[in-house]
Order: structure tokens, then C-alpha cells, then sequence
């Protein structure tokens, strides 16, 4: 049982250059989420997906789109990647899509990224 | 919008002593989750402690304890007996009860334990 899994574990891109970050969950929980992580601040929500092929933008979204290929597997892409999306990125799930209960969630390991 | 403050970019602590990170958040609503999560050198978000709004009790987990105080707006976390291994970034964060569980962080707290 692997939990969160997420690759690659890091990656160094040219500005422009584009690449996605694959998350996947072998909890079978609904939702998933994509967090940015940069130095001197905590996790913001870049994108969410409460189930199966709903996703919606969160907190700092630009310059990102996500898939939610099936219920396992949560992608996250930059199309032409720039020096400010340097930052470490978690995945994240919860088991259900929210309602009253405020689940914890359950982070991969993260994916540094470094955009020269 | 709701925030999320953590005062103290940094502390220390002796093996074995007790310490507090403090933790403010600010929002309207009445109905909400709070969390205390431990980042360790491997960067892996581990969930410390959870505590629900509506609860006057506060939430223990073995060494870990908070003090909720809703009015003020306040979620500390208490660690007892200090260990070697609880040197890590602690982060506070919050969800809205219903919100889709979009967790809003703080900045963090860099704890070292010392020997």
C-alpha cells in the first residue's frame, strides 16, 4: 500500500520548456489536490478535484492545468514554465469530496522543481 | 478571506522540555477543522493533530495537546517531553466545514530540538 505516490521526485526545466507531475493514490479516495510549496510560506492550493472528473481552481492557479485521468491518477502540467513556478508540489487526498467532515489529507512526497 | 498567522518563524527547545508554537487564524465563519501538520527534513507533511470547531474539548495525541481558544481565535500546539525526532517544520492550517476540504496554511515554524 504506497498511499501517495508522486514522480518525478525532482526536475530542473528550462524557462518555456513544459512538463507534467504525476500523482497517483491507491487509497481510493475521491478527491485530490495540488499544493505549492515555496520558502517562507505554507502549502497554497493550486488546483482540487473533488471526484472524478471535476476539477476546479484554487488559491494560485495561473500558469497551471490539471487532469484527473481516473479516480487513482491526479496530473498537474505547466505548459511553458516559468523562474516563479520554482517550488517544491504535493499531492494531496482526501477520502470524500468535503461536506461537514474536514477530513485530513494525506500528502505525497513532493516534487521539487527548479526553472532556470 | 481567511488567514492563517504563525508568530514564531523559529524555536528551540532542550530534549525532554515542553514548547509551544502559537498559531492565530482569522475567519467569519463558525464551523471549521483546524490541523497542526510536521514537516521533517524528507519535506513529508505528516498530520500531527486535528481538532474540530465545534468541540470545547481540546485534542490530545500522546506528547501533542492544543489549546483551542475559538473566541480568540487561537490553536497552539504543545509538545511535552521533547524528542530528538520532532525537530521539523510545523505547519497550522484550517478548513472551512463544507469547503471542499481546501486546507489554508500558515507560514510554519522551524522547531529544533536540541540534545
Amino acid at each position: 500500500n504506497a498511499g501517495v505516490t508522486q514522480t518525478p521526485k525532482f526536475q530542473v526545466l528550462k524557462t518555456g520548456q513544459s512538463m507534467t507531475l504525476q500523482c497517483a493514490q491507491d487509497m481510493n479516495h475521491n478527491s485530490m489536490y495540488w499544493y505549492r510549496q515555496d520558502p517562507g510560506m505554507g502549502l497554497r492550493l493550486i488546483y482540487y478535484s473533488a471526484s472524478e472528473g471535476t476539477t476546479d481552481k484554487g488559491e494560485v492557479p495561473n500558469g497551471y492545468n490539471v487532469s484527473r485521468l481516473n479516480k487513482r491518477e491526479f496530473s498537474l502540467r505547466l505548459e511553458s514554465a516559468a523562474p516563479s513556478q520554482t517550488s517544491v508540489y504535493f499531492c494531496a487526498t482526501t477520502r470524500t469530496s468535503g461536506g461537514p467532515m474536514g477530513e485530513t489529507q494525506y500528502f505525497g512526497p513532493g516534487t521539487r522543481l527548479l526553472v532556470l | 478571506a481567511q488567514t492563517v498567522t504563525q508568530s514564531q518563524p523559529e524555536m528551540s527547545v532542550q530534549e525532554a522540555e515542553t514548547v509551544t508554537l502559537s498559531c492565530t487564524y482569522d475567519t467569519s465563519e463558525n464551523n471549521y477543522y483546524l490541523f497542526w501538520y510536521k514537516q521533517p527534513p524528507s519535506r513529508q507533511m505528516i498530520l500531527v493533530i486535528r481538532q474540530e470547531a465545534y468541540k470545547q474539548q481540546n485534542a490530545t495525541e500522546n506528547r501533542f495537546s492544543v489549546n483551542f481558544q475559538k473566541a480568540a481565535k487561537s490553536f497552539s500546539l504543545k509538545i511535552s517531553d521533547s524528542q530528538l525526532g520532532d525537530t521539523a517544520m510545523y505547519f497550522c492550517a484550517f478548513v472551512l466545514s463544507g469547503g471542499y476540504n481546501k486546507l489554508i496554511f500558515g507560514a510554519g515554524t522551524r522547531l529544533a530540538v536540541h540534545p
